[in-house]
């Protein structure tokens, strides 16, 4: 099984910084990542798919880059609705999903 | 627009099943596969399996292979899932997703709490 090791598991920044998040696969998935926003009690949101591509609708702050086995999100600017926890999401060639273990942004 | 409706709560005693719905609505229940995800309490999120509601055809994480059976019903636009042996482990949110053309989840349900305990 392919694993994904997502950091750091907790971050602490204020509004403004900018954040970066980063998601390492064992083996390469080319560019079969995704990143996900959940808040407490909501279901996930996607917000970037095949590595780098924005999904309708999510501001422009966040951005993904990278291929192969490192992966990172980054938000330029951290906006008070940005505290959430985050997670990346491999899709790989065996047909099978996985989550990384999530990271959550909180305020400083 | 897009909506997956998921049923209510649930709360079974260790060794017994549980039967969770996920209603789509507005596209074509065929043309997209659902996954079904969970979230234990203050843990992460955990691929459970797919099920192409087209054919029926489905695929378990490893992990729950033997215990669950993923299904449909195209007339009610509906796909169940079915978790069975349950223990105090199994206790989590679990969500259905429909996937978009780009291997990810695009639409998620609301969730079922489904809690195991004596």
């Amino acid at each position: 099984d392919i694993q994904m090791t997502q950091s750091p598991s907790t971050l602490s920044a204020s509004a403004g910084d900018r954040v970066t998040i980063t998601c390492r696969a064992s083996q390469s998935i080319s560019d079969w990542l995704a990143w996900y926003q959940q808040k407490p009690g909501k279901a996930p949101k996607l917000l970037i798919y095949r590595a780098s591509n924005l999904e309708s609708g999510v501001p422009s702050r966040f951005s993904g880059s990278g291929s192969g086995t490192e992966f990172t999100l980054t938000i330029r600017s951290l906006q008070p609705d940005d505290f959430a926890t985050y997670y990346c999401q491999q899709y790989n060639s065996y047909g099978s999903w996985m989550f990384g273990q999530g990271t959550k942004v909180e305020i400083k | 627009q897009v909506q997956l409706v998921q049923s209510g709560t649930e709360v079974k005693k260790p060794g017994a099943s549980v039967k969770l719905s996920c209603k789509a609505s507005g596209y074509t229940v065929t043309n997209y596969h659902i996954h079904w995800v969970r979230q234990a309490p203050g843990q992460g999120l955990e691929w459970m399996g797919i099920i192409n509601p087209s054919g029926g055809s489905t695929d378990y994480a490893q992990k729950f292979q033997g215990r669950v059976t993923m299904t449909r019903d195209l007339p009610t636009n509906t796909v169940y899932m079915e978790l069975s042996s349950l223990r105090s482990e199994d206790t989590a949110v679990y969500y259905c997703a429909r996937e978009v053309a780009t291997r990810t989840f695009g639409f998620w349900g609301q969730g079922t709490l489904v809690t195991v305990s004596p």
